[in-house]
């Protein structure tokens, strides 16, 4: 069975341009989790949604938007970007809620570099 | 918020049992401790989760405290893949967010 995919892998972009970065669920899997990590730091949260709804968000500013379709997959979406965002971007799925003893599965990530 | 505290890191003989520390000393009564690991360039990896008891699977055993403010991850035989970054987690719910919070992690470094 495939894992969770994410898209692009690897990114470059410049000061106030927009990202679009995708991400499919591992098949059954309703809740989509996206994660930032910086070099040498722990993942942030950043969003959850499931059945298509947000559920959870962090502290994020509302540069940082995202959406899930019917199909479960999801996107995030960076708008001016700035130095500071870059960062490894992360992916999960899991089978509900995304916690409450429910296992989260991650993507490899997508590496994006801003200019 | 619910945080969780690690060493920053740790080191142990190849073979040899590890156990990993986590204080979580705000963490509410139906939260779940959740423990994944990371391994260079690869995203996070589930190895072990529980509510209050002891759990054990294939990859690790969970102890947790009885007041559960702290637990520890153990693998009882380690070997040089699991040289990683392991978190420890606490699922945070307030307000109607379904926060999820990292620990900043343990590296662990397996000697030959």
């Amino acid at each position: 069975d495939a894992g969770v995919t994410q898209s692009p892998t690897h990114l470059i972009k410049t000061r106030g341009q927009h990202v679009t970065l995708r991400c499919s669920p591992i098949s059954g899997h309703k809740s989509v989790s996206w994660y930032q990590q910086v070099l040498g730091q722990g993942p942030q949260f950043i969003f959850q949604y499931y059945e298509k709804e947000e559920r959870g968000r962090g502290n994020f500013p509302d540069r940082f938007s995202a959406r899930q379709f019917p199909n479960y997959s999801s996107e995030l979406n960076v708008n001016a970007l700035l130095l500071g965002d870059s960062a490894l971007y992360l992916c999960a799925s899991s089978l509900e809620s995304g916690f409450l003893g429910d296992t989260q599965y991650f993507g490899p990530g997508t590496r994006l570099t801003v200019l | 918020d619910a945080k969780t505290t690690q060493p920053n890191s740790m080191e142990s003989n190849e073979e040899e049992p590890v156990h990993l520390p986590c204080n979580h000393s705000t963490i509410s009564g139906t939260d779940y401790i959740h423990w994944y690991r990371q391994l260079p360039s690869q995203g996070p990896e589930y190895v072990i989760h529980g509510l209050t008891s002891n759990v054990n699977n294939r990859m690790a055993s969970l102890a947790i405290a009885e007041d559960r403010k702290s637990s520890t991850l153990i693998l009882h035989r380690a070997t040089l893949r699991d040289a990683a970054v392991y978190y420890c987690i606490l699922r945070d719910f307030r307000e109607g967010d379904d926060k999820i919070i990292f620990g900043k992690g343990t590296r662990l470094h397996i000697l030959p």
